[in-house]
């Protein structure tokens, strides 16, 4: 079955750096893209940005255009997100999700990843 | 990224229909089609509703969406203590080229 597993939990210094892991199965990974969403304790969901798993293109959210990477490896069958100078208020769990596309207009995301806590604190 | 309104919160009782509403601009909704995720407590967003009205294999048909002109609604009929959940609706924006998603609903089944 289509599966995406990610990466556990870390606990980060302000000013440093993360990478969380994506590890997906169960489909062709370079047919599909990842999106990355994130959710602060008791918040929303906040869309960061995505990677074309075929070529590697990539799109950031304009509130994170500045300090997130994503890359992929295609032989790993595994995409990452890497996260710079965090903030106390970058704790929160992220999320990979499979973005199933139909359209420009019709497109979702399935399965998500179960998600990875990542703290921030001195 | 801007966030689609959605009411904080409802509830209802065993076997009754609540709806969630999620307003959004020409630029989302009024253009593309909306999803819904469902997201059970502690647990990792599930896709519940997508391209508007399409419920995914294993969804129960108690789920139904809709969508008129700049707005989408989720229903629930039949309400089930296992439906307390936060509910979230997302669409692709044009303007932002992303991904913006609602507030978030939490229904609680009384």
């Amino acid at each position: 079955q289509v599966q995406l597993v990610q990466s556990g939990a870390e606990v980060k210094r302000p000013g440093a750096s993360v990478k969380v892991s994506c590890k997906a199965s169960g489909y062709t990974f370079t047919n599909y893209a990842i999106h990355w969403v994130r959710q602060a304790p008791g918040q929303r969901l906040e869309w960061m940005g995505w990677i074309n798993g075929g070529n590697g293109n990539t799109k950031y959210s304009r509130n994170f255009q500045d300090r997130v990477t994503i890359t992929r490896d295609t032989s790993a069958t595994t995409a990452y997100m890497e996260l710079s100078s965090l903030i106390s208020e970058d704790t929160a769990v992220y999320y990979c999700a499979r973005l199933i596309w139909r359209s420009s207009s019709h497109n979702w995301f399935d399965p998500w990843g179960q998600g990875t806590l990542v703290t921030v604190s001195s | 990224q801007s966030v689609l309104p959605q009411p904080p919160s409802t509830s209802g009782t065993p076997g009754q229909r609540v709806t969630v509403s999620c307003s959004g601009a020409s630029s989302n909704i009024g253009t593309n089609a909306v999803n819904w995720y469902q997201q059970l407590p502690g647990t990792a967003p599930k896709l519940l509703i997508y391209t508007n009205d399409q419920r995914p294999s294993g969804v129960p048909d108690r789920f139904s969406g809709s969508k008129s002109g700049t707005s989408a609604s989720l229903a629930i009929s039949g309400l089930q203590s296992e439906d307390e959940a936060d509910y979230y609706c997302a669409v692709w924006d044009d303007s932002l080229n992303g991904v913006v998603f609602g507030g978030g609903t939490k229904l609680t089944v009384l």
